[in-house]
């Protein structure tokens, strides 16, 4: 089975740079995406890190480690509009080439003024 | 469309009525999943599809949920005999062939079991 880690909510001003952890445990592991959601709004697809490293999409970057079994979205120049939950995922089995996902619980930031 | 379409956005219902979900997903994508979502926590995974191979049924909580998808397209989320416990938003997602990671949400049926 698959369970996911990552705090509940996270607090920051506007203009910081905040940083959400996310930690699993996976009977095996095929990469780990990011999903933001806004009250009421459908997920959006964030970032998807297959291999070690940091990936960097304009104001926000993501970072696996796979021998740490971690990764971590890191926002910089926070907006009001980043308030959102945001969801990591990991990528189950693939099987003929396609994989579901299992997702964490979700970390809600609030950016304040 | 341009996007993954599902209807209906608000559903009630009375406790043992059973209830169908819409979910019309994005032209052209082949895979089509089906999540639920309870108030502040994580999508939770109920089903898949991917093209015409059997679905992996293997996230549906009881045999009161069932799902089929038509003509490789639109699916429809079925739960007999709802109960409290069934209220949620109900999320499709559809993706597309290959290696590509990413999944294309709609924007969900909220469900209520009175």
């Amino acid at each position: 089975g698959q369970s996911l880690e990552q705090p509940s909510e996270v607090t920051a001003v506007e203009g910081a740079i905040v940083q959400i952890n996310c930690t699993y445990q996976t009977s095996g592991f095929y990469g780990l995406s990011w999903y933001q959601q806004h009250d009421g709004g459908a997920p959006t697809f964030l970032s998807y890190n297959a291999l070690d490293g940091l990936e960097e999409t304009g104001r926000f970057s993501s970072f696996l480690s796979r021998s740490d079994s971690y990764g971590y979205l890191l926002l910089q120049e926070l907006q009001m509009k980043d308030s959102a939950s945001y969801f990591c995922a990991v990528r189950d089995q693939p099987r003929g080439g396609y994989s579901t996902l299992t997702f964490g619980k979700g970390t809600m930031l609030l950016v304040s003024p | 469309g341009a996007g993954v379409s599902q209807s209906p956005s608000n559903k009630v219902t009375e406790k043992g009525k059973d209830v169908e979900l819409r979910c019309d997903p994005i032209s052209g994508h082949t895979a089509l999943y089906w999540y639920r979502q309870s108030l502040g926590q994580g999508l939770e995974f109920l089903i898949y599809f991917q093209g015409n191979s059997a679905p992996d049924k293997s996230g549906l909580p009881s045999d009161r949920f069932s799902a089929e998808r038509t003509g490789g397209s639109v699916s429809t989320l079925t739960i007999q005999r709802t109960q409290q416990e069934d209220s949620a938003v109900y999320l499709c997602a559809s993706s597309f062939a290959g290696v590509s990671n990413e999944q294309f949400f709609g924007p969900g049926t909220r469900l209520t079991v009175l």
